[in-house]
């Protein structure tokens, strides 16, 4: 089974800030990741598909990088809204997928 | 716009058998573009992906619930369902149903999950 690591697990940031969080896989999933943002008492919200591709709609602050096993969601400037949980998931093996433990931004 | 909505028991006793529906509106659920799955989330924790489902029928499984868990889909109604037997306190969690849809970006197929149900908790308790 393919496992995911997020590091952080945690961040403190302040508005404007550059956060970056990384997200490794167990084994080599080529491009097949996904992050999503999560706010509490709401379902997840897709972000970033096949490691660096915007889903429409998500402002452009948001961005993907990495391939393999080695993967990286960076938000440019951290906005209010932005604070949240944030998971990668993999789909290498698709129709199975594996959720990363989560990265929680909060205020610092 | 396509939305999806869980519905089913809030509260299910130990040994018994949680079911979940998903009805899925503004989109149909035979396109072959889309696989339809379940996540659940317990309290506080993380992501689980349960299983996805093909219009057609084609099931597949997170290998540590695979002995507990039947999915299946209604094409005429629009819907998906769940069935994990033989729950457990562990078992208590937000249970969401979802969309994974295929999407060609360089070359690669992948299938992210693209729209959400809003969750429905559901609680093991005597």
């Amino acid at each position: 089974d393919i496992q995911m690591t997020q590091s952080p697990s945690s961040v403190s940031a302040s508005v404007g800030d550059r956060v970056t969080i990384t997200c490794r896989a167990s084994q080599g999933i080529s491009s097949w990741l996904a992050w999503y943002q999560q706010k509490p008492g709401k379902a997840p919200k897709l972000l970033i598909y096949a490691a660096s591709s915007l889903q429409s709609g998500v402002p452009s602050r948001f961005s993907g990088s990495g391939s393999g096993t080695d993967f990286t969601l960076t938000i440019s400037s951290l906005q209010p809204e932005d604070f949240a949980t944030y998971y990668c998931q993999q789909a290498n093996s698709f129709p199975l997928f594996t959720f990363g433990p989560g990265t929680k931004v909060d205020i610092k | 716009q396509l939305q999806l909505q869980e519905s089913g028991p809030g509260l299910v006793k130990p040994s018994e058998t949680l079911s979940l529906t998903c009805t899925v509106s503004g989109g149909s659920i035979s396109s072959s573009s889309y696989y339809w799955g379940w996540i659940r989330q317990p309290p506080g924790k993380g992501l689980e992906w349960i299983g996805s489902i093909y219009y057609s029928g084609s099931t597949y499984y997170n290998p540590s619930l695979k002995s507990r868990v039947t999915i299946s889909v209604d094409t005429s109604k629009n819907q998906f369902s769940l069935k994990l037997s033989s729950v457990t306190a562990a078992d208590t969690a937000v249970y969401y149903c979802a969309r994974h849809s295929r999407v060609a970006v360089r070359g690669v197929i992948s299938f992210p999950t693209d729209y959400w149900g809003q969750g429905t908790l559901v609680t093991v308790s005597s």
